[in-house]
């Protein structure tokens, strides 16, 4: 089954303990985006990959790291989480600009609560 | 990317068909319209997309107004799982980095 997973689905931590959510996808999709989802303010993207070692700010970066080793995987880093990072995170993929056909595939979703 | 416009909410009965509007009186013309969904704290989930003509898939069918200001999406028997937020969304397929840039949406609720 075509599908995106993200671990943890649900984490509360406590500020400046670093974290790791991962996020991974069976579609040999190029394209990986992180977005995460507050209300009110809706979706924002925080970085997405273009490929394997291509990565690039989206509109809300600060805090946050990625890499991206392998084509499938597409870890989230917070090398020190504060409670403003406290929301609902998204891991998408979609092929790479092929045409008008690239739709994004999202996971599940991992809400996070920094204490 | 355009600006979209939709009711912040709509009421469908379970059964009927839901007719879900949407306004982007500025798109141009290599723009797509796009529609998700989100089903309560969920993943958006991908609904149609189109560029002129109208579209209609297994899940639901999207027509366009041939001046590509407004289009609407359909669901055509609604069903209690068909309540989300429905996202209309406008971009170029050639955007750097495919962002989706969602709005505040519609928030469909279906009822028995």
């Amino acid at each position: 089954e075509a599908q995106v997973t993200q671990n943890p689905r649900y984490l509360i931590t406590v500020t400046g303990k670093k974290l790791t959510v991962t996020c991974s996808q069976n579609m040999n999709h190029e394209y990986m985006s992180w977005y995460r989802q507050d209300p009110g303010l809706g979706l924002r993207q925080i970085y997405y990959s273009m490929n394997v070692e291509v990565t690039d700010k989206g509109d809300v970066p600060e805090g946050y790291k990625v890499s991206r080793k392998e084509k499938r995987n597409f870890p989230l880093i917070l090398e020190s989480p504060s409670p403003n990072q406290t929301s609902l995170y998204f891991c998408a993929s979609s092929r790479r600009l092929a045409g008008s056909t690239d739709t994004q595939y999202f996971g599940p979703g991992t809400r996070l609560t920094v204490l | 990317d355009a600006k979209t416009t939709q009711p912040p909410s709509m009421d469908c009965a379970e059964g009927r068909a839901a007719n879900l509007p949407c306004n982007h009186s500025t798109i141009s013309g290599n723009e797509y319209v796009y529609w998700y969904r989100q089903i309560h704290s969920q993943g958006p989930q991908y609904i149609i997309h189109g560029l002129k003509n109208n579209e209609t898939n297994e899940m639901a069918s999207l027509i366009i107004t041939e001046d590509r200001k407004s289009s609407t999406l359909i669901l055509p028997h609604a069903t209690l799982r068909d309540t989300a937020v429905y996202y209309c969304i406008v971009r170029k397929v050639e955007t750097s980095g495919s962002r989706l840039t969602f709005g505040e949406g519609t928030q469909l609720t279906v009822n028995p």
